[in-house]
């Protein structure tokens, strides 16, 4: 069974671009998780998408914005890119039992 | 606030001895209760799931579940140097629509 894939796994992008990033959940997961982690810092939740629906959202400026195909497939993206942004961002999916199962992030770098 | 506390570390053990990590939890609605472990510049890694009050053993990897103290541990036999990572305590509650709440992680180092 293939695990969570994210994609790219690294983009270098310039304050003030946009970015998207791809997250294709385990087959039979409905509900896909977005985080943010920075160096030395936990994991801070952005979202989550289930059934093409956003079911919970975390305390993120609105920059910060997600979306789930019919696939259950979703995308991040983030508008005005400021430095902050750096980070790595993970994808996780869930199945029936709650437990996530991540991907292999994609690493931010703004400059 | 729905809270799930770790002790930030770094926790140090001796290689071979036992580890053990704690974490407590604020949502007394909660149901499911995970272990992750992250190497460094890597994505978490499920390593235990336990959903009932007891203790649950995998391997070298024992997870217990006191829902009345709201306390999850993870004790980890015969530590081994590639056991130093981050590990990650999560919680979620009875409804499928719940989300999952991460602790911020206990740094465990092994020393030879």
């Amino acid at each position: 069974k293939a695990g969570v894939t994210q994609t790219p796994r690294y983009l270098i992008k310039t304050r003030g671009q946009q970015v998207t990033l791809s997250c294709s959940p385990i087959s039979g997961h409905r509900s896909v998780s977005w985080y943010q982690q920075t160096p030395g810092q936990g994991l801070q939740f952005l979202f989550e998408y289930f059934s093409e629906t956003q079911r919970n959202k975390g305390n993120f400026p609105g920059r910060f914005s997600g979306r789930q195909f019919s696939n259950s497939r979703s995308e991040m993206n983030v508008s005005t890119l400021e430095l902050g942004d750096s980070a790595l961002y993970l994808c996780a999916s869930s199945g029936t039992q709650g437990e996530a199962f991540f991907g292999q992030g994609t690493r931010l770098t703004v400059v | 606030q729905k809270e799930v506390e770790q002790n930030s570390g770094p926790l140090s053990v001796p290689e071979g001895a036992i580890a053990s990590l704690n974490c407590t939890y604020s949502d007394r609605g909660s149901q499911s209760f995970f272990w992750y472990r992250q190497y460094s510049g890597k994505s978490p890694e499920l390593i235990m799931s336990i959903y009932s009050n007891g203790d649950k053993e995998d391997g070298r990897f024992t997870a217990q579940l006191n829902k009345a103290s709201q306390y999850v541990s993870l004790l980890i036999r015969d530590s081994q140097p590639s056991d130093s990572a981050t590990y990650l305590c999560a919680a979620t509650g009875y409804s499928s629509a719940s989300k999952i709440i991460f602790g911020s992680g206990t740094r465990l180092s092994i020393r030879p």
